[in-house]
């Protein structure tokens, strides 16, 4: 079984398109991420929830808005587009510190946005 | 603010060859060190980590790295690559507690030749 589930998989949509890439975890962990890589492999983390909660919320344009129905899933949805977004999306999942121990996060398999 | 410096950017080697890839952190505070493996087209995998204790740290697939906290430095090493090693590496750090974010070198491609 999948721990964290991306889906597409792919993404191909033209500039100016509202689009949604939705991100489950089994793993009964209560903190989720959003990470952007772009072209040259970067990876950034864009927003964190922890139990349905919004904990890290990065710089990013406000078209990106991250949805949290309930600790188990983390769906990203973006508006209007522009070519710029193009890159892979990645989810991630971890379990709270404890001990002050960040624990490993588990990464999603990657939704790969194309821009035309 | 954290940020994770990785020097190499692109690494070739030939099978046997051993590695070493470098890291440097930046962080005031206590810290969490992680590398991650990202194969082509697949999702980042957890090669190992550090928490506190023994600074060197063994992971998977016989990778290993060392905490040097008077250098700010988190290594990893193997002794002898594969060509199933040829990979992008990616090293994170985070602050301990609260502070869950992940921030990430810029990667090194490792590419090991048969």
């Amino acid at each position: 079984d999948t721990a964290v589930s991306q889906t597409p998989k792919y993404l191909v949509t033209q500039m100016g398109n509202d689009k949604s890439i939705k991100c489950e975890q089994n793993l009964g962990h209560d903190t989720m991420y959003w990470y952007k890589q772009d072209s040259k492999k970067f990876l950034k983390i864009m927003f964190s929830y922890n139990n349905k909660e919004l904990i890290i919320n990065e710089t990013v344009p406000n078209r990106f808005s991250p949805k949290s129905p309930d600790k188990a899933h983390l769906n990203l949805h973006i508006n209007s587009l522009e070519l710029g977004d193009s890159a892979v999306y990645f989810c991630a999942s971890s379990q709270g510190a404890h001990g002050g121990r960040n624990q490993p996060q588990h990464f999603g398999d990657g939704t790969r946005l194309s821009i035309l | 603010a954290q940020s994770v410096s990785q020097h190499n950017h692109h690494v070739i080697l030939s099978e046997a060859a051993s590695l070493e890839l470098g890291c440097n952190y930046s962080y005031g505070g206590t810290v969490n060190l992680f590398w991650y493996v990202q194969y082509p087209g697949q999702h980042l995998q957890l090669l190992l980590k550090y928490f506190s204790g023994d600074p060197l740290v063994k992971g998977i697939k016989g990778f290993e790295a060392e905490f040097i906290k008077s250098k700010f430095s988190f290594n990893l090493r193997k002794p002898s690559v594969q060509w199933s090693d040829t990979a992008e590496y990616f090293c994170a750090v985070n602050g301990g507690g609260s502070a869950r974010q992940l921030t990430f070198g810029s990667g090194t491609q490792l590419t090991v030749l048969p």
